[in-house]
Order: C-alpha cells, then structure tokens, then sequence
C-alpha cells in the first residue's frame, strides 16, 4: 500500500531565505508524486507534478521539486520564500489511476 | 479557466440528520472524487466516481455515505445520519478520463460541522 510520510509538520522561515519541505513516499511500482497547497481558507492547488522524464520539476512561482527514486522522496524547494508562499504543503502520489494518498502536510510560515 | 465548484462552503447540522454536500465538476471530466479532511489531519480518499457508479471506495465510506450524479453536472455527497466524528472539510475532485497522469482538479471544500 501507498503511503506518505511529511516529517515537518511546521516550518518556519524568514522572508527570502530558502526553504525545503521533505516529502518521502512508499510504493511498490511506478508513481505519481504531486504537490499541493492549500491557502487560508481555500481549496487544494495543484503545485507541481512528477510524472516520467526529468526528475526536477518546476512550478511557475519558483517552487521545484526532486523526484529520488533511490531514497523514495519528493522534497519541495524554494531559493527564497515570500510571505505569500504562508500556506499549508500536502504532498501526494499515485499509482496510475489510483486515489490520491496524502500526508499529513507541512505548515509553512514566512516571517516577514 | 474553469474549476470545480461546491456548495455550500460551510454546512452545520444536528447528530443524525442527513446532509447532501454538492458538487459540479469541470464540464468534460469523467472521474470524480470525494475526499475529507478532519481538522488538523492529513486528506483522505472517500470515493471514486466513473460511468455512473462507484469505482473504489475506502473503509471510512459505510453505509452512512452514497453519492450520486443526479444529472449532467451535479455530483453529490450524501451522509445519511451524520455523526460528531464526520466534522470536517470535504473536497470535490475531478479529472478528465483521457489524463493517465490523474491529475486530479480540487474544489474550495465544503466546511461540515456536526453538533
């Protein structure tokens, strides 16, 4: 059985410096690996996405996320945050067209 | 660009009574989701809907939970007596049948609260 396990459950950082949320995922044959965000009293968004090809994936607000298929993770970066990037980070994958499994998420706080 | 929708965006209801949580997909999309997530928790997977019946389903969806396509836009969750622990944020999802990628579409969520 799938599962995903974010280590963080909050993170906190200051405004323009770097950030990584760690996602690491369990799976017995190929996935599907996401990233999704949830903003204050909003839905899920999708972020980016791993599917096949290149293992770096990029968002178009500066997020990029690594797909290591040796250490089963799918950790989510950010050169330097902004206080619009406070949101809460689900990481999620899939098994073709299996339902989504999640993590717990991790709350990211930019601190002006 | 369009987008998932649910209504209402925060239902509150007494121990035992029936709510129906509502949906409209995005119009030419053929799978559809519901997930929950309790306050403070991760989300998690309730039910897929395809061709006009269930096509996986979890453990959390008894026999209190039904869905239904009620016609060509709606999709609805129905809770037939709710119970306290059922509080929580409901998500609608979609996506369109010909993506493998299942990249699925989320709605803002429906906030149910049980008294």
């Amino acid at each position: 059985a799938q599962s995903v396990t974010q280590l963080d459950s909050q993170v906190p950082v200051f405004e323009e410096a770097p950030v990584e949320l760690r996602c690491n995922y369990s799976s017995s044959v190929s996935v599907y690996l996401f990233w999704y965000v949830q903003y204050p009293n909003q839905g899920l968004q999708l972020l980016l996405k791993y599917l096949s090809g290149s293992t770096l994936v990029e968002s178009i607000n500066g997020f990029e996320a690594e797909f290591n298929k040796s250490q089963t993770s799918f950790h989510l970066r950010k050169p330097s945050v902004h206080i619009s990037d406070t949101a809460e980070y689900f990481c999620a994958v899939s098994e073709g067209n299996t339902p989504l499994v999640f993590g717990k998420g991790t709350r990211l706080s930019v601190i002006a | 660009e369009p987008e998932v929708t649910q209504t209402p965006s925060h239902q509150v209801t007494q121990m035992g009574q029936e709510v129906i949580l509502r949906c409209v997909p995005i119009s030419n999309h053929l799978y559809f989701y519901w997930y929950r997530q309790i306050l403070g928790q991760k989300v998690e997977f309730l039910v897929s809907f395809y061709n006009n019946e269930i096509s996986e389903k979890s453990e959390i969806f008894d026999d209190q939970f039904s869905v239904e396509r009620p016609d060509g836009s709606n999709f609805t969750l129905k809770i037939r007596s709710t119970k306290l622990e059922d509080s929580a944020m409901y998500f609608c999802a979609s996506r369109w049948a010909g993506l493998a990628n299942n990249e699925q579409f989320f709605g803002p969520g429906t906030r149910l609260t049980v008294l």
